[in-house]
């Protein structure tokens, strides 16, 4: 069967500093990985997406960045975090699109970021 | 721009009682909709989903009912759980698209 791991599940850090939250999927092949942040009250961003190795879409212009150096990993980094990067981030995958019929979205449990 | 608009933003109901949670969308090209769970801390973890010739679809005590015509989608949860407590999100996709438009979700709490 498959799972996704996420971590840390939670995170502390002071504005400036850096971040990597990994994330990795097990039991398929070739997924489309995906980053979204959730904030209090408003829908799911979508922040990035992989169709695979090296290949990486921004869907929001911002201070972060993601990389997927193996089929199934998938890591969002920041070389100086915001306070407004605090938020709830969450790993997600589906094989083939998430809108196929029988393709839903494959969450991790999530990342609780809060930048000080 | 597509959207997804849920109602209500919140609710509080006893345990063993029935509620019904609304979702409107402007959405196109359709594809499908789904509704999806999520416990607090956790991921959202998918429950149903709807094509647009599908206007209902049951999983246990959740059913999920949808009108392509007026584009609304209801979930219908009955004889509550203390385990339904969570958030509930619309979610709906444009056809052969990676991107989903989310709805912002109903928070249930369900009370012994």
């Amino acid at each position: 069967s498959q799972t996704i791991h996420q971590w840390p599940a939670t995170l502390v850090q002071p504005v400036g500093s850096p971040l990597s939250l990994e994330c990795t999927v097990e039991g398929t092949s070739n997924p489309n990985l995906y980053w979204y942040r959730q904030a209090a009250g408003r829908g799911l961003q979508l922040l990035f997406y992989s169709v695979g190795i090296g290949q990486i879409s921004s869907e929001v212009p911002q201070n972060l960045s993601a990389s997927r150096p193996q089929d199934r990993q998938f890591i969002l980094s920041s070389k100086k975090l915001l306070l407004s990067d605090s938020g709830f981030y969450l790993c997600a995958w589906s094989v083939p699109l998430p809108s196929s019929y029988n393709s839903p979205l494959h969450f991790g449990n999530g990342t609780r970021l809060t930048v000080t | 721009k597509n959207q997804v608009e849920q109602s209500p933003q919140s609710l509080i109901i006893l345990e063993g009682k029935n509620c019904t949670l609304q979702c409107n969308y402007t959405v196109s090209p359709f594809s499908n909709l789904r509704w999806y769970k999520q416990d607090t801390g956790r991921g959202p973890v998918s429950l149903t989903i709807m094509t647009f010739s599908e206007n209902t679809k049951s999983n246990g005590r959740y059913t999920a009912t949808l009108d392509a015509d007026t584009k609304q989608s209801s979930l219908h949860i009955t004889a509550s759980q203390l385990s339904d407590s969570a958030s509930y999100i619309c979610v709906v996709s444009v056809r052969d698209d990676y991107k989903l438009s989310f709805g912002a979700g109903t928070t249930v709490t369900v009370r012994a």
